[in-house]
């Protein structure tokens, strides 16, 4: 069974600095995706990165990056510039795929991150 | 990207009833799915449907405690019925966000926060 791994249940930051928060995950596929979803007190789940596992190049995404390692089936996530807005809980999740067809979505247990003006 | 809607966006209910959320997106869509967000967790899948045809349930999910209703392409329910205080959770409906693409990212919907009493 896949599973997702956060290890890091809260996280702090200075603003402007930068924050790294970690995610393994286990399985046997070869064909997924990766993503990191932020959820604010408002408690809308917003997209923030994803990453396809057949590319080897990092997915970038104006502050936000991502440190794929594929074979140590790490996912971890940059923030640079850290912005109060910043602040949320930030879940890993991870999607496989069969044959082109999606498989569910499973969540980590979720990163809080502060960010500290 | 796909808009979401819901309905309520929040409800306290006494213990032994029934609520019916409602989930609208803006685009046609081929799976939905209901998620739910027990307080301070992650989101733990409930079920997913697809017009046409029933609902697929995850494991500790029964579709005599929360049926679904998927009648076009556009628009769900999930009732949470007979409730006890375990039921109070945040429940959040989301969809893929294209019926045809293998880059996309499922898309939620602003989340209904329900408080059994």
């Amino acid at each position: 069974a896949q599973t997702v791994t956060q290890s890091q249940p809260e996280m702090s930051v200075q603003e402007a600095e930068t924050v790294t928060l970690s995610c393994t995950y286990d399985t046997s596929e070869s064909d997924y995706y990766l993503f990191w979803y932020k959820q604010p007190p408002s408690r809308q789940m917003i997209l923030v990165i994803r990453q396809e596992a057949y590319k080897q190049q990092n997915a970038t995404e104006n502050r936000f990056s991502v440190n794929f390692q594929k074979a140590a089936k790490s996912f971890s996530l940059k923030i640079s510039d850290s912005q109060l807005g910043d602040a949320a809980m930030y879940f890993c999740a991870y999607r496989v795929l069969y044959g082109g067809s999606q498989g569910n979505l499973i969540f980590g247990k979720g990163t809080k991150l502060s960010v500290k003006p | 990207s796909a808009v979401i809607s819901q309905k309520p966006s929040r409800d306290i209910c006494q213990r032994g009833t029934s609520l019916t959320i409602q989930c609208q997106v803006d685009s046609q869509v081929t799976m939905m799915f209901w998620y739910r967000q027990q307080p301070g967790q992650s989101l733990t899948l409930i079920a997913t449907a697809n017009q046409g045809s029933e609902a697929t349930y995850e494991s500790g999910f029964v579709i005599d405690k929360f049926p679904i209703s998927r009648p076009n392409l556009t628009f769900s329910t999930l009732t949470v019925s007979n409730m006890s205080p375990e039921d109070s959770s945040i429940y959040l409906c989301s969809v893929d966000g294209d019926r045809q693409g293998r880059q996309d990212p499922q898309y939620f919907g602003p989340g209904t926060r329900l408080t059994v009493l």
